[in-house]
């Protein structure tokens, strides 16, 4: 059964400050990882969506890596802003399931300050 | 943009009432779901639909049901709402071709709280 796993479930960190959020997962028979951004008591918003054929995919400020034959993803974003502040998650979209099923993790929250 | 709307953001019910929350698409997709989120549980799958009056369970589908009678409006329904019900609910939707490169867009969620 696939589970989808992120470290740290919050992180603070001054502005300006380079981060890692890291997400890791079960099985590697996925179509594909997905990183989205959610604001308190808003729906989700899609960052970046990385194939599994894919290493990485970058986005402004944002770059998202796969590796998965170690079922590893990390996002990075560069020189962070208070408007980074929210609730980031990553999701897989496991092979055998139709391709409907995707599976979240329980998302890393960060809080940048000014 | 792809847009995605939730009719109510939030709900206050109570115990036993049939409860029905209702999501539009305005981009003609095939696909869309029906997840609730919990603190430190994630997104949970309740139900999807591929296609008109098509259907299929999620994860946790206990306690729901859908209906897509038109392309663009995904209903969940709470037949008989309970305390455990109270959640985050999100709709989302996204197209049928090249799952691969799929990506889901979300409503704004409905915060549900059964009393």
């Amino acid at each position: 059964k696939q589970e989808v796993t992120q470290i740290p479930a919050a992180l603070s960190v001054p502005e300006g400050e380079n981060l890692v959020l890291n997400c890791s997962f079960t099985d590697s028979a996925i179509y594909n990882l997905q990183w989205f951004r959610q604001d308190p008591g808003k729906g989700l918003t899609s960052l970046l969506l990385i194939q599994s054929s894919q290493r990485e995919q970058t986005s402004g400020r944002l770059n998202a890596s796969l590796d998965k034959s170690s079922g590893r993803s990390t996002l990075y974003i560069a020189a962070s802003q208070p408007g980074d502040s929210a609730t980031y998650l990553c999701a897989v979209r496991p092979k055998g399931t139709g391709g409907f099923k995707t599976i979240f993790g329980a998302g890393t929250r960060l809080f940048v300050k000014a | 943009d792809v847009k995605v709307t939730q009719s109510s953001r939030y709900l206050v019910k109570r115990t036993g009432e049939k409860v029905f929350l209702e999501c539009v698409q305005d981009m003609d997709h095939e696909n869309m779901f029906w997840y609730r989120q919990d603190p430190g549980l994630g997104l949970r799958l309740i139900y999807f639909s591929y296609d008109v009056k098509m259907k299929e369970k999620g994860d946790i589908p206990e306690g729901y049901s859908v209906s897509r009678e038109k392309k663009e409006r995904f209903s969940l329904i709470l037949e008989s709402a309970s305390t455990n019900q109270t959640s985050m609910y999100l709709c989302a939707s996204s197209y049928h071709r090249v799952l691969a490169k799929n990506i889901q867009y979300f409503g704004a969620g409905t915060r549900l709280s059964v009393l």
